[in-house]
């Protein structure tokens, strides 16, 4: 089983849809949770951290469900700039990080 | 700078040699983390420094594959007697420090014909 896994997709919904990914881990003892944007051939960028109350930013919302070993990211309102692959990302202990493979979303007109 | 600097952005090399990949972080960033990235994939663990000190190699595919980074600053990721699966992008991220977030280079896009 992989430490990280996420559903790959691809998502492919309409511009203003709301869409929302899931991401599992392994170790219980995992202390910080991000999510990563990558567009295509350029580097991955930090889109949020996941806080365990849950946090928001904009339109994205994130949250961290710790009994489960979930993180997830809810994206409202989608714009065409919001296509790109999604990395799900755990700090998984004494600061091995791990990636997801990424989920990719692709939003139509 | 800036950002975080790698090079060669490009690196294209018969099987059997070495080569050195470099990476320059972000001014002050304390770890420094290298992965590599297939296509299609997320960037996988390869190893990673606090200051100057290895602090995990775990990642590492095999003993072809060495970093170092001597004064806390500037990394080497060196792959010995390349082989064709060896090819892939390469990245560095710098960060502040443990459970930071990442802050990543443009990676080098390594080639072994």
């Amino acid at each position: 089983r992989k430490e990280v896994e996420q559903d790959p997709g691809p998502f492919n919904v309409p511009e203003g849809a709301t869409v929302a990914f899931n991401c599992t881990y392994s170790n219980s003892a995992s202390q910080s949770f991000f999510w990563y944007r990558q567009d295509c051939r350029k580097e991955p960028k930090l889109l949020m951290s996941v806080y365990s109350s849950g946090n928001e930013d904009g339109r994205f919302t994130a949250q961290l469900n710790r009994a489960s070993q979930y993180i997830s990211l809810l994206i409202r309102d989608s714009k065409l700039s919001d296509s790109a692959t999604y990395l799900c990302v755990v700090d998984s202990s004494a600061s091995k990080i791990i990636f997801g493979s990424g989920t990719r979303l692709s939003i139509r007109p | 700078g800036a950002g975080v600097s790698q090079s060669p952005r490009y690196k294209v090399t018969k099987r059997g040699q070495d080569v050195a990949l470099r990476c320059d972080p972000i001014s002050g960033h304390v770890s420094l983390y290298w992965y590599r990235q297939a296509l299609g994939q997320g960037p996988e663990f390869l190893t990673y420094f606090n200051y100057e000190a290895q602090q995990d190699k775990s990642g590492l595919p095999n003993d072809r594959f060495s970093a170092e980074r001597p004064e806390g600053s500037i990394s080497t990721l060196t792959i010995q007697r390349t082989e064709q699966r060896d090819s892939a992008m390469y990245r560095c991220a710098s960060t502040l420090g443990p459970n930071q977030p990442q802050h990543f280079g443009d990676g080098t896009r390594l080639s072994i014909l």
